[in-house]
């Protein structure tokens, strides 16, 4: 049963436009979100996050929006540039469990051409 | 900085050996993570512990155990390593406040052939 769920392997764009990456969930007892990005040979590492109290956040080129009712949200990245090329993930915790486990969707592979 | 150190880059097992993965943190962490990342499967949960001696299964437990002796370190053991345990493996760390970021180690590319 995949909680999350990235529809989109992979994802190319220019660099300077924007990049659009998208992310389904099911439970509904989710109430708050992750993005993680990872380079090849690397682990992943924290990029962003949301409540389920915001519908958006902002942190320099990376927004992150929350459509509660649709169950969807999704990570735009304004102008995207080369470096960004990397796999994003996004990820909730249940709300029943302590702690900070993480489901993870499949993944989405960006890569941003000069 | 916290800085998550998994003891090995690449390994390569046979069938039915014993395979320990061992991780270390910095940050003194009550939390600790065995994921394993499959092509179109993301990162799914294998084990993961709150506190030393503590431990609870994942999404995907089967085949695998942990040991968690001391707080900055975690192992997991592939208790007869199967050519479907093929795989990377992240551990990862995070406070025990919840929603805490989790902070990944590099990652163990284990090939059992």
């Amino acid at each position: 049963d995949q909680q999350v769920k990235q529809n989109s392997p992979s994802l190319s764009v220019q660099e300077g436009r924007i990049s659009i990456l998208n992310c389904d969930y099911t439970n509904s007892m989710f109430d708050y979100f992750l993005w993680y990005k990872k380079y090849p040979a690397e682990g992943p590492t924290f990029l962003i996050s949301i409540s389920s109290i915001k519908d958006k956040n902002e942190d320099g080129r990376f927004t992150v929006f929350l459509n509660k009712s649709a169950k969807h949200l999704s990570l735009h990245i304004v102008p995207s540039q080369p470096g960004d090329s990397a796999v994003y993930f996004c990820a909730a915790p249940p709300r029943e469990t302590s702690g900070s486990r993480l489901t993870f969707g499949e993944g989405t592979q960006l890569t941003v051409n000069p | 900085d916290v800085k998550v150190t998994q003891s090995s880059r690449y390994l390569v097992k046979r069938t039915g050996e014993k395979v320990f993965l061992e991780c270390v943190q910095d940050m003194d962490h009550e939390n600790m993570f065995w994921y394993r990342q499959d092509p179109g499967l993301g990162l799914r949960l294998i084990y993961f512990s709150y506190d030393v001696k503590m431990k609870e299964k994942g999404d995907i437990p089967e085949g695998y155990s942990v040991s968690r002796e001391k707080k900055e370190r975690f192992s997991l053991i592939l208790e007869s390593a199967s050519t479907n345990q093929t795989s990377m493996y992240l551990c990862a760390s995070s406070l025990w406040i919840q929603n805490s970021p989790l902070h990944f180690g590099n990652g163990t590319r284990l090939t059992v052939t």
